[in-house]
């Protein structure tokens, strides 16, 4: 069965940083794109970063650019996305989903929950 | 950047009534690298249909996928009361990968 899991949200204040983490198992992780896609609560979804399965290249979304980085460790199985700078909207549900450029997302975890505040 | 627009916002029907969510990309999306997925209040959104007309596993039948370029069309045949939710496309072609706002089909 595959399943990805997300860990390492919590609450930051304002210009500092979190990485987040995400475990996957069930599939053959290095053959497969990877993303982080973000969600206020009550709102609607949003692509952050993806990542392609070597790890070679990297997708941002311009919200993120300069300030968020996405890497993978293939070995471990697992993704990451270090996010520095942070500002109040980036305050939100962050999903890692499999999949990336031209491979859909099919398998989602539950989200860990940053919030950016004072 | 694709932008991709929704129509309607909210979609008000009842079970057995069928269902037409529109998704309209600013560019031709090559390759119909579109997808559109289900999220239930309080869950993670789920993988419906991938180049814009092929079912993911498990998804019933129901649910059909068309389109092409510009204009894409997620039709649900008959609604089933768990079918009320939230209903997103995304074109995974070009970076940025973009989501549509979104549809709410409700009751």
């Amino acid at each position: 069965e595959v399943q990805v899991v997300e860990s390492g949200g919590g609450l930051v204040q304002p210009g500092g940083s979190l990485r987040l983490s995400c475990t996957a198992s069930g599939f053959i992780f290095g053959a497969y794109g990877m993303s982080w896609v973000r969600q206020v609560p009550g709102k609607g979804l949003e692509w952050v970063s993806s990542i392609s399965g070597s790890g070679g290249t990297t997708f941002y979304a311009d919200s993120v650019k300069g300030r968020f980085s996405i890497s993978r460790a293939n070995p471990t199985n697992t993704l990451y996305l270090v996010m520095n700078s942070l500002r109040a909207e980036d305050t939100a549900l962050y999903y890692c989903a499999k999949g990336g450029r031209q491979q859909p997302s099919d398998s989602w975890g539950q989200g860990t929950l940053v919030t950016v505040s004072s | 950047e694709i932008v991709l627009t929704q129509s309607p916002g909210t979609l008000s029907l009842s079970p057995g009534e069928r269902a037409t969510l529109s998704c309209r990309a600013s560019q031709n999306i090559v390759g119909s690298y579109l997808a559109w997925y289900q999220q239930k209040r309080g869950q993670a959104p789920r993988l419906l249909i991938f180049v814009a007309s092929y079912r993911a596993t498990g998804v019933p039948d129901r649910f059909t996928g068309s389109g092409s370029g510009t204009d894409f069309t997620l039709t649900i045949s008959r609604l089933e009361p768990e079918d009320f939710a939230v209903y997103y496309c995304q074109q995974y072609g070009s970076s940025p990968f973009t989501f549509g706002p979104g549809t709410k089909v409700d009751i």
